[in-house]
C-alpha cells in the first residue's frame, strides 16, 4: 500500500472550514484514498473515501488532485466535536488499513 | 454508532493470564478485522477473517489467536499476557473481501481496553 504524509497537527477556528492535506505520491491506479478520524481513544470513525473523483457526504468533502498524488479533506464548518486525530490512508486490494501518525486537529472556540 | 459491538469494554488481568475479546460485526458484514493500538505503536493490523476463514495476517504474535464463528462473530484470544500487551483492541467489519479491491469500507467498534498488571 502507498504511504501517506500528513502534517502532525493543525489548529482550526470553530465555524470555519478545516482543510486537511495528505500526500500520497506513490499511489497506484487501483488504490483508494480513505479518511478516518479518532476522537480520544474511541474507535476510528469512517469519514469518506474516493478513487479519482471528488466526493462529498454529510460529514466532509474529499478533493483528489488530477494526478491523484495528493488530496484534501474539507470539514466545511468545524465544531469543537471535530477535535480529533485524522488519518489519511491509501488502501489497495489487501484490505488492511495501515494507519500512520495522522493529523491532530484542534478546533478552537 | 457503527453497528460493530465489542465486549468487554475494559479488562484488567495479570501477567501470564489468558483473555478472550469478542466482536460482533455489523449485520450483513462477512469480514472482521482486529487491530491493536498501544501508546508507542499506534494502530496496527493484527488479523482478518472472511466468512469464517483467515484471510490476512499482520503483526500478530504467536501468543495471540483469533477465529470467526458461523454466526460471523469473532473472538481474539490473548495468552501468556505480558505488560506490553496492554493496549486498546479494536474490531472492524466490512462487507467484502479483497476481491473487490480497495473500495469496501471498514467500520470500527468501540474497542476493548486491556490492562495487564
Amino acid at each position: 500500500d502507498a504511504k501517506t504524509t500528513q502534517p502532525p497537527s493543525m489548529d482550526c477556528a470553530e465555524g470555519r472550514a478545516a482543510n486537511l492535506p495528505c500526500n500520497h505520491s506513490t499511489i497506484s491506479g487501483n488504490e483508494y484514498v480513505y479518511w478516518y478520524r479518532q476522537i480520544h481513544s474511541q474507535g476510528p470513525q469512517y469519514i469518506i473515501h474516493g478513487l479519482k473523483n471528488n466526493e462529498t457526504n454529510e460529514m466532509a468533502s474529499l478533493i483528489i488532485t488530477e494526478d491523484r498524488k495528493s488530496s484534501t479533506l474539507i470539514l466545511p464548518h468545524a465544531t469543537l466535536r471535530d477535535t480529533a486525530v485524522y488519518y489519511c490512508i491509501v488502501k489497495a486490494a489487501g484490505n488492511k488499513l495501515t494507519f500512520g501518525g495522522g493529523t491532530r486537529v484542534l478546533v478552537k472556540p | 454508532d457503527s453497528g460493530v459491538t465489542q465486549t468487554p469494554k475494559h479488562l484488567i488481568t495479570a501477567t501470564g493470564q489468558r483473555v478472550t475479546l469478542r466482536c460482533s460485526p455489523r449485520s450483513g458484514d462477512l469480514s472482521v478485522y482486529w487491530y491493536q493500538q498501544s501508546l508507542d505503536q499506534g494502530l496496527q493490523f493484527l488479523i482478518q477473517y472472511y466468512n469464517g476463514e483467515e484471510r490476512a495476517k499482520g503483526n500478530i504474535l504467536e501468543r495471540f489467536s483469533a477465529q470467526q464463528f458461523p454466526d460471523l462473530h469473532s473472538e481474539l484470544n490473548l495468552s501468556s499476557l505480558e505488560l506490553g500487551d496492554s493496549a486498546l483492541y479494536f474490531c472492524a467489519s466490512s462487507v467484502a473481501t479483497n476481491r473487490r479491491g480497495g473500495g469496501e469500507t471498514q467500520y470500527f467498534g468501540p474497542g476493548t481496553r486491556l490492562l495487564v498488571l
